[in-house]
């Protein structure tokens, strides 16, 4: 398998359910981040990870809780979501350094809170 | 106001026409993308440029630091062009990204 991967590809939950996303890269990077994208808003970053360490948390509600067990795995467990939270979910990973690099990005995961 | 605005939000264009995607940006940035997603979420990066131009097939992107604007441009438009265009912005300092909502292009055959 190349490139990042996430699942599910589709995720409906209740406001009461605890589940958790996840994200794999095999492209070697050590970096990876998490996006929200919600219909007509811009790209939100909600937490970067470089070599398994957390450096950016933009103020996200903490019934998001990120988890990165390794410069390759990176989780996102949801518990108590409000239905604005339905959005897709993008997993991206990159090299990270002085120098900007490329972000590739996963698939997605469709998330819908009911 | 958002620090990365695209124009046009929606674009329709007939087969073969050129098309010109443009994004104004409002902070320092040490590079910015221009990133296509097609329906059912997929982000591909097209290009990561911090100045001057870049060529890619039929894709053309430049980029004017002074003037805080960069455009995309399609040359020779294919119905499989259509999907979205976001172009991002990463800040001078530390590691924050800063996207803009997007360009929908839809190309007819």
């Amino acid at each position: 398998e190349t490139g990042v991967t996430q699942t599910p590809r589709h995720l409906v939950m209740g406001m009461t359910n605890k589940k958790s996303l996840k994200c794999e890269q095999h492209l070697g990077h050590n970096a990876m981040y998490w996006y929200k994208q919600s219909a007509k808003k811009p790209l939100e970053l909600m937490f970067v990870y470089n070599f398994k360490e957390q450096t950016e948390n933009n103020s996200v509600p903490s019934r998001f809780s990120p988890e990165c067990p390794n410069s390759s795995h990176l989780f996102l467990h949801l518990h108590t979501l409000q239905p604005e939270d339905s959005a897709l979910y993008l997993c991206a990973s990159s090299w990270t350094g002085t120098a900007p690099y490329e972000q590739y990005f996963g698939p997605g995961t469709r998330l819908t809170v009911t | 106001k958002n620090e990365v605005e695209q124009s046009p939000q929606n674009l329709t264009a007939q087969e073969g026409e050129f098309i010109t995607i443009n994004c104004s940006y409002s902070v320092g940035i040490s590079a910015l993308h221009w990133l296509q997603q097609h329906p059912g979420g997929g982000i591909v990066s097209l290009f990561m440029l911090s100045s001057g131009k870049k060529k890619h097939g039929r894709l053309i992107a430049t980029i004017n630091i002074q003037e805080k604007h960069s455009s995309l441009h399609i040359t020779a438009s294919h119905p499989r062009d259509s999907a979205v265009y976001i172009c991002a912005v990463r800040a001078l300092t530390g590691n924050q990204f800063y996207f803009g909502t997007g360009t929908s292009l839809t190309v007819i055959p």
